[in-house]
């Protein structure tokens, strides 16, 4: 099974900040297409997940461009430019390459 | 638009049997891939099953393996999970999800239906 470790597990950011989280994989996201099958989600207080980012970079439809997701092999990121008070939610990094496996959670507050 | 509805949950108890439905509207179920994806209280994602877009491929998380069984109906646009000899570990939210393939990219989970609350106590 591929682990997913996601670091903070909460973040408490001021409105206007950045915010990082990290995401690690026990194992290379690299499929043997050339692509990386890393996504982002963020379930927002008393919602459904919902997608972000799909093949590590790639904004979902919809998504505002602050969010950015970057990485590469074991290694990736999800970075929000300018947090604003719609962000507030769990964000989980998730893997398909084999089968699916989700990270533990972050947690982002405002301050 | 593109939704997803889940039913058939409840509260349960041990080694009995539900059977989840999840109804989509807004697009041609046949031509989707689907997941289930569950979330325990307070605790992570978890995926549960796939089933490919005609129904012949279909895979388990090895929690699920030998209990759970996916199917479709896509002349009825719906999806399904049979539920059986559940523990008080299977108690969680059930989702069905989506999955698309658009312009070569895998949209993975692109649109997720409320969930179907599954209780096991005794």
């Amino acid at each position: 099974d591929i682990v997913m470790t996601q670091t903070p597990l909460s973040l408490s950011v001021t409105p206007g900040q950045p915010a990082s989280i990290s995401c690690k994989s026990s194992q290379s996201l690299l499929y043997s297409d050339g692509k990386t099958y890393l996504y982002w989600y963020l379930q927002k207080p008393g919602q459904s997940p919902q997608l972000l980012i799909y093949e590590v970079s790639n904004r979902f439809s919809g998504v505002p461009d602050r969010f950015s997701g970057s990485g590469s092999g074991t290694d990736f990121t999800l970075k929000i430019s300018r947090v604003e008070a719609e962000d507030v939610g769990v964000y989980y990094c998730m893997q398909s390459v084999l089968l699916w496996t989700f990270g533990q959670g972050t947690k982002l507050e405002i301050k | 638009q593109v939704q997803l509805m889940e039913s058939g949950g409840g509260v349960v108890q041990p080694g009995r049997s539900l059977r989840l439905s999840c109804e989509a509207s807004g697009f041609t179920l046949r031509t989707y891939a689907m997941h289930w994806v569950r979330q325990i209280p307070g605790k992570r994602l978890e995926w549960v099953a796939v089933i490919s877009y005609d129904g012949t491929n279909k895979y388990y998380a090895d929690s699920v393996k030998g209990r759970f069984t996916i199917s479709r109906d896509n002349s009825k646009n719906t999806l399904y999970l049979q539920v059986n000899s559940l523990t008080i570990e299977d108690t969680a939210v059930y989702h069905c999800a989506r999955e698309a393939v658009v312009a070569g990219a895998r949209l993975i989970f692109d649109h997720w239906g409320q969930g179907t609350v599954v209780t096991v106590s005794s």
